[in-house]
Order: structure tokens, then C-alpha cells, then sequence
């Protein structure tokens, strides 16, 4: 079955630093891979959709890119700000994409 | 207004209980979900429905069981609750694009607590 990592330990960096964060998979490449933020006693909130014919994806501060071969994404947030602080959540699809596979996220904490 | 409420945020119970937890939403997605959350194993897929007429097992559905009452509606129930069902349980709901899942949007759980 389709396993997602992300680092476990949380990521702590200064204001105004680039924040990067991992997330590998084993088996399939998925058509498709989200990134999820979520703020404690809230449910995740959709950022950025990449889909597997897409090297990079950009929104504001944000950045995604999938690498097919390598089974991985990396999700940065430039010029990072105390509210960044969150956790972040990789996810991806099922085969057939009748189901949505999250990973345990990545704790992030940007320091002032 | 929230797009997906669940209710409620909060709940203690005891052992053996029924429980129900309740979801609605007004996005007008097809798509509905519902998750637990342990710390460390991340969001783990309990049921899912398509439609109102259409309903499925995920990962983790052993004591559970739930309900679609209309498109906007979808319950959870632990019909004898036990200790380890102790978690933060979100519901969430999608649009599908061509039989895939679109990004999912998620109510802000409910914390639930089995003494």
C-alpha cells in the first residue's frame, strides 16, 4: 500500500528565512499530490494542488515541486513569518483517485 | 457560516455508550469523509460516500458506522464505545473532477474523549 514520509521532527527557522519541507512516498506516483496546512484544534486547510506533468507550482510566498522519480515533493515557504507557524500536511491519492492518503505533517515553527 | 460544521466540538463519554457525531455542509459537494486523527499516525480514513446512496469502507471502519441522511448530511456513530477510539474526528467533503477527488475541505473536528 501507498505510504507517505514526512519528517516527524518539527522544522523550527527564523523570520524572513525559506522554510522547506519533505514529503516522499513509496509504490505509485500519484496523478496528483496537495499540501495541507493546520493550525492547532482546526481541521487542514487546502494550499496548493501539483499534478504529476508539473515540475513547480507557485502561490504567493509558496512553492511546490513533484519529482516523479525521486517520489517526492518539496514545499517551501519564502520570506517565512511567525504565522506560518503550523503544521503542514502532505497528501495524495489513491489509484483510481477515489481516495485521498494524508501523511502525519510536519510541524513547522518560525522563530521572530 | 462555516462550509462543513461538525457537532459536536467536543464530547466525554463512557465506555459502551453511543455515540453520533454529526456532520453538515453547504458547499454542494457530492463527496463526503470521515477521518480520525492520532498524534503521530496522521488523518486515517474511517468511511466515505459519493452520494446519498452510496457508501463506503475506508482503512479503519471496524466499530464504526454512518449515515447519509441527504447530500448535505453525513453522521459518524460508534455504536459501544471503547478507550481507543479516543481522537480528533474530522469530517471533510470534495468535488470530483472526472472520478477523481478534488482538495478536500474539512470541518474543525470533533475532540472526542472514552473514559
Amino acid at each position: 500500500s501507498q505510504k507517505i514520509e514526512q519528517n516527524s521532527e518539527a522544522l523550527n527557522i527564523q523570520e524572513g528565512k525559506t522554510a522547506t519541507l519533505t514529503c516522499n512516498y513509496t509504490n505509485y506516483s500519484p496523478a496528483y499530490l496537495q499540501w495541507y496546512r493546520q493550525d492547532p484544534g482546526r481541521g487542514p486547510v487546502f494550499l496548493l494542488l501539483i499534478r504529476e506533468n508539473e515540475k513547480e507550482k507557485r502561490k504567493e510566498r509558496l512553492k511546490v515541486t513533484f519529482d516523479t522519480t525521486l517520489k517526492q515533493s518539496l514545499f517551501h515557504i519564502t520570506a517565512s513569518q511567525p504565522a506560518d507557524s503550523a503544521t503542514y500536511l502532505c497528501a495524495l491519492e489513491s489509484p483510481g483517485g477515489f481516495k485521498t492518503i494524508f501523511g502525519a505533517g510536519t510541524r513547522l515553527f518560525v522563530k521572530a | 457560516d462555516a462550509d462543513v460544521t461538525q457537532t459536536p466540538r467536543n464530547r466525554i463519554t463512557k465506555t459502551g455508550k453511543r455515540i453520533m457525531l454529526e456532520c453538515s455542509q453547504t458547499k454542494g459537494h457530492d463527496r463526503m469523509y470521515w477521518y480520525r486523527q492520532d498524534p503521530g499516525l496522521g488523518l486515517r480514513l474511517i468511511y466515505y460516500s459519493f452520494d446519498v446512496k452510496d457508501i463506503n469502507k475506508g482503512e479503519i471502519s471496524d466499530g464504526y458506522s454512518v449515515s447519509r441522511q441527504a447530500q448535505a448530511k453525513f453522521s459518524l456513530s460508534l455504536e459501544s464505545a471503547i478507550p481507543n477510539q479516543t481522537a480528533l474526528y474530522f469530517c471533510a467533503t470534495s468535488d470530483s473532477d472526472r472520478g477523481r477527488n478534488q482538495p478536500q475541505h474539512f470541518g474543525d473536528g470533533t475532540r472526542l474523549s472514552i473514559l
